[in-house]
């Protein structure tokens, strides 16, 4: 069974710019989370999707923002990047409708913002 | 606010020797607490997790516990491999697939 697939792996931008990024779940499951990692803030959570719909949001400014499809895949989106979104983001999906957090992670985008 | 807090960014321990790392958390309405396992290059990996309404769960070599009066948990790794050399981080999910991360601990087992 594949796991979370997430494109592209790296990618370089430069200030002002936007940046969408994709993840496709594991066949099945239906929620979708996002997270940033830094080495200053750690793991935080963005927004978590279910049957297309933003259940909910963590505390980041509207540069950041999602969406979901009818066939799970998801995509985030920032907006006029700032130095300090230079992060490794990293999608995950579950299964399970009940919340356990139990959740299967793909390997990350990394982004760097110069 | 560190709602979880992994207050040993790193830990030490020889192989077949029992390792544990520790955890923190202020939120009483945690419902679930979790382990995951980070190697580099790889997004996190789930370990182990324990509902708040219990106090242990074991599987295998892992073992976490609770203490909701403490509001602490803890997770034991025994015998330690090489192998389980990673960083550890501690989440707790209290809405949907929301968690919280710790800061995370650096686990080294030594041959």
């Amino acid at each position: 069974k594949a796991g979370v697939t997430q494109t592209p792996r790296y990618l370089i931008k430069t200030r002002g710019q936007q940046v969408t990024l994709s993840c496709s779940p594991i066949s099945g499951h239906r929620s979708v989370s996002w997270y940033q990692q830094t080495p200053g803030q750690g793991l935080q959570f963005l927004f978590e999707y279910f049957s297309e719909t933003q259940r909910n949001k963590g505390n980041f400014p509207g540069r950041f923002s999602g969406r979901q499809f009818s066939n799970s895949r998801s995509e985030m989106n920032v907006s006029t990047l700032e130095l300090g979104d230079s992060a490794l983001y990293l999608c995950a999906s579950s299964f399970r409708q009940e919340n356990t957090g139990e959740l299967f992670f793909g390997e990350g985008s990394r982004l760097t913002v110069l | 606010d560190q709602q979880v807090k992994q207050n040993s960014p790193s830990l030490s321990v020889q192989e077949g020797r029992i390792s544990i790392l520790n955890c923190d958390y202020t939120n009483s309405m945690f419902d679930y607490f979790l382990w995951y396992k980070k190697y580099p290059a790889e997004g996190p990996t789930f370990l182990i997790s324990i509902s708040s309404i219990k106090d242990k769960n074991e599987d295998g070599r892992f073992t976490v516990f609770l203490n909701k009066s403490a509001k602490h948990l803890s997770l034991h790794i025994v015998p330690s491999q090489p192998g389980d050399s990673a960083v550890y981080f501690c989440a707790a999910n209290n809405a949907g697939n929301m968690l919280t991360f710790g800061g995370g601990t650096r686990l080294m087992v030594k041959p």
